[in-house]
């Protein structure tokens, strides 16, 4: 367990609302990441973070928007929700080890449904 | 072509029995190897990770890293319905050490 929570756990929300799921992390990981996971797609990279206020692009960041204004909190918001959005979302952190490399671990997950 | 690919599965084995599963890549950068599990409504935990080539076993698990083939493996002996799960293989080079590449995961499930 890397500490890391995430809320909602479960939502639904209508086409066209705004949507903000939150990641929190007690143990002062630096790069923090934002996944969704759909069936034959697995987990896909939507944006990262490398630091507070410093975030990049992921291979599916259209329609995501992503701040980290505090090193334990990365908000994902997904400005006008699409049906295409509803999938499984995963924050994850990386992790130094030992040998200098990196391991990455995940929190539990938010289920968002868009109707 | 995806950098990662794996059998989605299902895969489906009697108790006891050994299971392979298996991952191929294409960039030969990648160094670092990882394995993860997933029970269903959870989010993935990390089972193993590996570095460069080589076996690696830690109690029922071995993972192996054959660098010229480009092609990893997870194997379980005595299988247990309790490794009834997703495995998702994922990877990270030397030069771009925090961005993860991920197999869309084998789906396995161990009958009793």
């Amino acid at each position: 367990d890397a500490g890391i929570t995430q809320s909602p756990r479960h939502k639904v929300t209508e086409t066209g609302t705004p949507v903000t799921l939150r990641c929190h992390q007690t143990e002062n990981h630096r790069y923090m990441y934002w996944y969704r996971q759909d069936p034959g797609h697995g987990l896909r990279l939507i944006h990262y973070s490398y630091g507070v206020k410093d975030t990049d692009k992921g291979e599916v960041s259209d329609g995501y928007s992503v701040s980290r204004s505090k090193t334990e909190d990365f908000l994902l918001t997904l400005e006008s929700a699409t049906s295409s959005q509803t999938s499984v979302y995963f924050c994850a952190i990386s992790e130094r080890k030992d040998r200098g490399h990196y391991e990455q671990y995940f929190g539990p997950g938010t289920r968002l449904t868009v109707t | 072509q995806k950098e990662v690919e794996q059998d989605p599965g299902p895969l489906s084995v009697p108790e006891g029995a050994i299971v392979s599963l298996n991952c191929t890549y294409s960039n030969s950068a990648f160094q670092y190897f990882m394995w993860y599990r997933q029970y269903s409504r959870k989010g993935p935990e990390l089972l193993m990770y590996t570095y460069s080539s080589g076996n690696k076993e830690d109690g029922r698990f071995t993972a192996q890293v054959d660098k010229s083939s480009k092609y990893i493996s997870l194997f379980i002996r005595d299988s247990q319905p309790s490794d009834s799960a997703t495995y998702l293989c994922a990877m990270s080079s030397l030069y771009n050490f925090n961005k993860f590449y991920f197999g869309s995961g084998t789906k396995l499930n161990v009958k009793p």
